[in-house]
């Protein structure tokens, strides 16, 4: 699988769109994108993943550029309770490929 | 519905000893991985199972094993613990093997002395 770089830390004020770089320069054509966020002392939940095609759901939007060497989250009012670490991944999905979290980035939500 | 489970919540040993610690899957799930969280560290994959059989490793020793079960629930063993395995030992499921959404249980906290 493919790595990823992630900054450590963001800070966002309430209110205002988080957004999460990740770089995957190294990404395989059939390797997906995903994202999971970890609150503290709580496990990993997912938040979305996606090939190429820019995605969208109840939590939050996957952008990935069209050489799809990088890809940002975005958060698009984030609150106190979205304060947490998020970890990009990117693996090749139905198969036996070994996968790694990396780091992540915490967020930081402030008033 | 119930969500992924783990026992126990803290597990302290002593180096040299074997820790057990066990996962059940959400009902129907088929699938179940176990992830390493030392502390500062990201999480690390550790094993995943799916229909009782193991279909892939992280990169870790022969020291850490696991098994399925026919009902889908889950054993992480670890056996001959150091201090560096003191770490948060989380369990996910999954109703594929796809991984395209896994849902994590709270985890076991492992303390080795």
């Amino acid at each position: 699988d493919a790595k990823t770089t992630q900054p450590p830390s963001m800070d966002c004020a309430e209110g205002r769109a988080a957004n999460l770089p990740c770089n995957h320069s190294t990404i395989s054509g059939n390797e997906y994108v995903y994202w999971y966020r970890q609150i503290h002392s709580q496990g990993p939940q997912y938040i979305i993943h996606g090939l190429k095609n820019n995605e969208t759901n109840e939590m939050a939007s996957l952008i990935i550029t069209e050489d799809r060497k990088s890809s940002t989250l975005i958060l698009p009012h984030a609150t106190l309770r979205d304060t947490a670490v998020y970890y990009c991944i990117v693996r090749v999905t139905g198969t036996a490929s070994k996968l790694t979290f990396g780091t992540g980035t915490r967020l930081q939500v402030t008033l | 519905e119930a969500g992924v489970t783990q026992s126990p919540t803290h597990l302290i040993k002593t180096r040299g000893q074997q820790a057990t610690l066990r996962c059940s899957p959400i009902s129907g799930h088929t699938s179940v991985y176990w992830y390493q969280q030392a502390l500062g560290l990201g999480l690390q994959f550790l094993l995943w199972y799916d229909e009782g059989e193991e279909r892939n490793r992280g990169n870790f020793p022969p020291r850490f094993s696991g098994r399925q079960f026919p009902n889908y629930s889950s054993e992480l063993n670890v056996n001959a613990l150091e201090l560096e395995d003191s770490a948060l030992y989380l369990c996910a499921s999954s109703s594929t093997g796809t991984w395209d959404e896994q849902f994590f249980g709270p985890g076991t906290r492992l303390t080795v002395l």
